[in-house]
């Protein structure tokens, strides 16, 4: 596509339900990044994938929180039990492979508004 | 690990003033380094990068910022502010060469005085 698409843009759930973000990144994007951003924050990295495979995961808050990428396209982060703390903007992003070893910039979704009640 | 230092959560210049944007970064190996922008209520946009070719960038809206290794920096400047140049400025970086992890810093956010 034209750009990164994130679905829904926003979403409202109850604590304890279980909610999927979901991210469209850029056509031929090898990389894809999950963000949150608190309000006044900067994104806090979550996790990011190449093609299929989860390469980093240490951002993920606690085991509630999981991410894939099956076909190394679209990625879906998960979130189960909800709670109130998980309110947030979550953000996507995806980058080209690198350019002679260089990382080249990433391109962001306009992000999911997440709130918890 | 890479991480990114911003050491202003807020700064506030006149219109038509100069802007400085300091950010300091770690890295064990060598860094791609980006200032990403973001408006109120708005997504984030890549104003430069560098990536080890010229040290002096030049970005968007006549903003640029110049990588200086010996003092781990890449502070963002602007000749004169506008009204428009309001927003968070966000300092990121990357491990070239280590892993493609970015990693942003808490963000500076710009007040423009008329």
């Amino acid at each position: 596509g034209a750009g990164v698409s994130q679905s829904p843009r926003y979403k409202v759930t109850k604590r304890g339900q279980d909610v999927a973000l979901r991210c469209d990144p850029i056509s031929g994007h090898v990389s894809l990044y999950w963000y949150r951003q608190a309000l006044g924050q900067g994104p806090e990295f979550l996790t990011y994938f190449n093609y299929e495979a989860q390469q980093d995961k240490s951002g993920l808050p606690n085991d509630r929180f999981s991410a894939e990428r099956p076909e190394g396209s679209i990625s879906t982060l998960t979130i189960q039990r909800t709670e109130q703390r998980d309110s947030a903007m979550y953000r996507c992003a995806s980058s080209l492979a690198r350019e002679q070893g260089a990382f080249t910039e990433a391109f962001f979704g306009q992000g999911t508004r997440l709130t918890v009640v | 690990a890479q991480s990114v230092t911003q050491l202003d959560s807020h700064v506030s210049v006149s219109e038509g003033t100069p802007v400085l944007l300091r950010c300091n970064y770690s890295s064990s190996y060598s860094p791609s380094l980006f200032w990403y922008v973001q408006h109120p209520n708005k997504g984030l946009q890549l104003l430069l990068k560098y990536t080890s070719a010229a040290t002096l960038v030049k970005g968007i809206n006549g903003f640029e910022a110049e990588f200086k290794k010996s003092e781990t920096s890449f502070h963002l400047t602007k000749p004169s502010a506008h009204m428009s140049d309001a927003a968070e400025y966000f300092c990121v970086v990357s491990d070239r060469g280590r892993d493609d992890k970015i990693i942003f810093g808490k963000g500076t956010r710009l007040h423009i005085l008329p």
